[in-house]
């Protein structure tokens, strides 16, 4: 299975500052990536698809690139809202597989 | 609208089995190949298995494979996910995904609001 090696574990960040996420694969996955949202009580959500696509209905600031094995998820000028975990996960190989997560508190 | 709503979890015995359904509404559920993911409290996300539009294929990650079954009824916009010998590893929330495939990636862009299964004497 390839596994995605998710960094930090988690983060906290004021409103209107810039993070990042990175997940890192065990093996090339060109591309093959999808990032979620995860607030407190709820499912998932799709944020990022194909590594830098935005899902239709999410804000601009979520952006994503990468290439190889390494991807990373940036979230632009925080808003309340984005306070949860973020996990990726790579479809280049069965079985999907995610990465561990990234739990972002607001300040 | 996209909906999933998955029903069926509950407390069962070790060994015993259990089958969970997801009901979808809000499109045309013969067009999208579908998931189950679930996640153990507080921990990761892990998939369990994927089946295809018309039922033909099906995909199961290795320690479920032989025990949990996914299917789908078509006519009634249901999948479900029959699971047998259950073990206390298997303790996690359920959630129902639709799987969308996009030029060879496949992601799940909408989830159900999952259901509980507890594994336990």
């Amino acid at each position: 299975d390839i596994q995605m090696t998710q960094s930090p574990a988690s983060l906290s960040a004021s409103l209107g500052e810039t993070v990042s996420i990175e997940c890192v694969a065990s093996g090339g996955i060109s591309n093959d990536l999808a990032w979620y949202q995860q607030k407190s009580g709820k499912s998932p959500q799709v944020l990022i698809y194909d590594a830098n696509i935005l899902q239709d209905g999410v804000p601009s600031r979520f952006s994503g690139d990468g290439s190889g094995t390494r991807y990373s998820l940036k979230i632009s000028g925080l808003q309340p809202e984005d306070e949860a975990d973020y996990f990726c996960q790579q479809s280049y190989k069965y079985p999907p597989t995610f990465g561990a997560g990234t739990k972002l508190e607001l300040k | 609208e996209v909906q999933l709503v998955e029903s069926g979890g509950g407390l069962v015995q070790p060994g015993r089995s259990l089958k969970v359904a997801c009901v979808a509404s809000g499109f045309t559920f013969s067009n999208y190949d579908m998931a189950w993911v679930r996640q153990v409290p507080t921990k990761g996300l892990e998939w369990i298995a994927s089946i295809s539009t018309g039922g033909d294929y099906t995909y199961y990650r290795d320690s479920v494979k032989g025990r949990f079954t996914i299917s789908r009824d078509n006519a009634k916009n249901t999948q479900y996910l029959q699971m047998d010998s259950l073990r206390s590893e298997d303790t996690a929330t359920y959630y129902c995904a639709r799987q969308r495939v996009y030029y060879g990636l496949s992601y799940f862009d909408y989830w159900g609001q999952g259901v509980m299964v507890t594994v336990s004497s």
